[in-house]
């Protein structure tokens, strides 16, 4: 199985910071692989899928690239909403979600 | 707009089955799958599968293989997992998400608003 480390497992970020989220995949998955976020008590939501394609609604600060087995969620310019926990999502072989990204305010 | 209403919250005793449902609205049911995820409190997420409403058929994660059983009832547009076997570590929310659709089978991107399932004896 196909296995996903994220990193950090948590941040702290000011407001106005431009913060990079690492996912690494333990074999290639090519693009496979998608972006959530997700607020406390609610259901995730898909910000980047393909790694690099915004989802529809999704604010131009949020970014991903990579390929392979390297990938990255960046947010050129945090916002207050965006303090939440971020996962990746491979979908190259089954699916496996990363652990887990908490960004907390500093 | 499309909507996932899940049913309510289930108290189970160890050795049960859950069935938890997914009615969905506002878009063509059989045009997208729709994946299943859960979260057991505090934790991360975790995919146990998906089902093509169209075919009926289905992809589950090695881990629920022999425990998970997802079915659809087109007519009335819902989607249904059920678990057997429960155990305490089974205690989480499951969610039902329909797939993005760009490809036959991707991203989760609509999703249910979860039902809790509490496994306790």
């Amino acid at each position: 199985a196909i296995q996903m480390t994220q990193s950090p497992s948590s941040l702290s970020a000011s407001v106005g910071d431009r913060v990079t989220i690492t996912c690494r995949a333990s074999q290639g998955i090519r693009n496979d692989l998608g972006w959530y976020q997700q607020k406390p008590g609610k259901a995730p939501k898909l910000l980047i899928y393909a790694a690099s394609s915004l989802q529809s609604g999704v604010p131009s600060r949020f970014s991903g690239s990579g390929s392979g087995t390297d990938f990255t969620l960046t947010i050129s310019s945090l916002q207050p909403e965006d303090f939440a926990t971020y996962y990746c999502l491979q979908d190259y072989n089954s699916y496996t979600f990363g652990q887990g990204t908490k960004l907390e305010i500093k | 707009q499309v909507q996932l209403v899940q049913s309510g919250a289930e108290v189970k005793k160890p050795g049960a089955s859950v069935k938890v449902s997914c009615k969905a609205s506002g878009y063509t049911f059989t045009g997208y799958y729709m994946h299943w995820v859960r979260q057991a409190p505090g934790q991360g997420l975790e995919w146990m599968g998906w089902i093509n409403p169209n075919s009926g058929g289905t992809n589950y994660a090695q881990k629920f293989q022999g425990r998970v059983t997802m079915t659809r009832d087109t007519s009335i547009s819902t989607a249904y997992m059920e678990l057997s076997r429960l155990r305490s570590d089974d205690t989480a929310v499951y969610y039902c998400a329909r797939d993005l659709g760009i490809k036959s089978s991707g991203w989760p991107d609509y999703w249910g608003q979860g039902t809790l399932v509490t496994v306790s004896s």
